[in-house]
């Protein structure tokens, strides 16, 4: 099994102000295709997990351009640029290279 | 419209049998695995496994392998999970979400909740 490990797993941020978090694999999720296959999801309270980011930097339709995704390999990023009330929730990285697995999740509220 | 509508919640005892399901609309459902998703408070998100609906092909994450099942009926553009038999531990709310291979979980559905309880 692939292992994915998120950091911080708690973040309280302040309205405005921008968030950051981070997710390792234990193995390189980079394909030969050129493709990183590692999701970022985000479960607001009461309601189904919602994609974000794609292919570790492909946001999907729908989700603000506040919300970005970067990096390649085993460590990856997800930034929110300026975080507004309706982002609480709990984020998840996915990898989608052999099978999938989730990161532990991260809880962001606001402060 | 892309939907998965989700069987209602479910109360159970311990040793009993259980089959909730997902009822996919608005796309071809030969063209998208279906994938199951437990969620236990307090535990985050854990993938069980898929099935590709083309050929009923399954994967299944190792922790669940032999306690689940995984099946479609085409006929009906379903999908299921089964248990044959129920562990207190079970008691979880449980998504099904769509991809293709390797791809992302663009759909999901609203999710079931299922307890197991003596």
């Amino acid at each position: 099994d692939i292992v994915m490990t998120q950091s911080p797993l708690s973040l309280p941020v302040t309205p405005g102000e921008p968030a950051s978090i981070s997710c390792r694999s234990s193995q390189s999720l980079l394909h030969s295709n050129g493709y990183n296959y590692l999701d970022w999801y985000l479960q607001k309270p009461g309601q189904s997990p919602q994609l974000l980011i794609y292919f570790g930097s492909k946001r999907a339709s729908g989700v603000p351009d506040r919300f970005s995704g970067s990096g390649s390999g085993t460590d990856f990023t997800l930034e929110i640029s300026r975080v507004e009330a309706e982002d609480v929730g709990l984020y998840y990285c996915m990898q989608a290279l052999q099978t999938h697995t989730f990161g532990q999740g991260t809880r962001l509220d606001i402060k | 419209e892309v939907q998965l509508v989700q069987s209602g919640a479910e109360v159970k005892k311990p040793g009993e049998s259980l089959r909730i399901s997902c009822e996919a609309s608005g796309y071809s459902f030969i063209s998208y695995w279906i994938s199951w998703v437990r969620l236990v408070p307090g535990k985050g998100l854990e993938w069980m496994g898929r099935i590709d609906p083309s050929d009923s092909n399954t994967n299944y994450r190792p922790s669940f392998q032999g306690h689940i099942t995984i099946s479609i009926d085409k006929s009906i553009t379903t999908a299921y999970l089964h248990w044959s038999s129920l562990k207190a531990s079970d008691t979880a709310m449980y998504y099904c979400a769509r991809h293709v291979l390797g791809g992302e979980f663009d759909y999901w559905g609203r999710g079931t909740r299922v307890t197991v309880s003596s």
